[in-house]
């Protein structure tokens, strides 16, 4: 099965300063790896995916994320992190599925504080 | 452009009632539709999904069931509920592509809260 990590419960920022989110995925094949964001009581939210190509992809509200195959990582990186960034992130990989389809398995989340 | 609904958007219930939330995609058709359950703000656990109208898959046994009676109605029912039935469902639908050559991303809808007391 595939699987994804995210090794931080919680990443404090200062704002301006620059942020990364990490997440490692265990996958056979090649990986189709994306990143979610969440704000409190509201459903997740694309922020971007990798499925083939370059290694740096850019995503929604200046997020960008590293794909790594060496390293099995696929982190979530701001250069400049705003307040308005505080949320729960989540990384995810994809998982085909008996009949065509294909789901999503989510890491266990990453709380991102950025303060003043 | 495709949207989903969820609703209600939130619901307490007793212990032992019924259950049915409901989720609607618009602007797209046979999407794969997806319940998925968020306990104590964190984990998200694939409950159910379904490639077609009539067509469910359950990811974990439990309490609860899935229907899909139109193409883009998805429903999740409970007879009788349980305190551990407590959490944040949400629907999701699968994005551009279709079969195996999709990329594969997830689009919520905006999520039912539910609390068993």
């Amino acid at each position: 099965a595939q699987s994804v990590a995210q090794p931080e419960d919680q990443v404090n920022v200062a704002e301006g300063n620059p942020l990364t989110v990490k997440c490692t995925y265990s996958v056979s094949g090649n990986p189709y790896l994306f990143w979610y964001v969440q704000y409190p009581n509201r459903g997740l939210q694309f922020l971007l995916k990798y499925i083939t190509g370059d290694n740096l992809v850019k995503g929604s509200y200046g997020f960008e994320a590293e794909f790594n195959k060496s390293q099995t990582s696929f982190h979530l990186k701001k250069p400049s992190a705003l307040v308005s960034d505080s949320a729960l992130y989540f990384c995810a990989v994809r998982e085909m599925v008996t009949g065509g389809g294909n789901k999503l398995t989510f890491g266990t989340g990453t709380q991102l504080k950025v303060e003043l | 452009s495709q949207t989903i609904h969820q609703w209600p958007a939130t619901l307490v219930q007793p212990v032992g009632s019924p259950l049915s939330l409901e989720c609607t995609v618009e602007g797209t058709s046979n999407p794969n539709l997806y319940w998925y359950r968020q306990a104590a703000g964190r984990g998200l656990q694939l409950l159910f999904y379904s490639v077609g109208i009539g067509q469910i898959s359950s990811e974990v046994p439990q309490n609860l069931s899935a229907s899909r009676p139109q193409d883009r109605q998805f429903i999740l029912s409970s007879k009788k509920l349980l305190l551990s039935d407590s959490g944040f469902y949400l629907c999701a639908w699968r994005g551009e592509g279709s079969g195996r050559l999709g990329t594969g991303e997830l689009f919520f809808g905006e999520g039912s809260r539910l609390t068993v007391l």
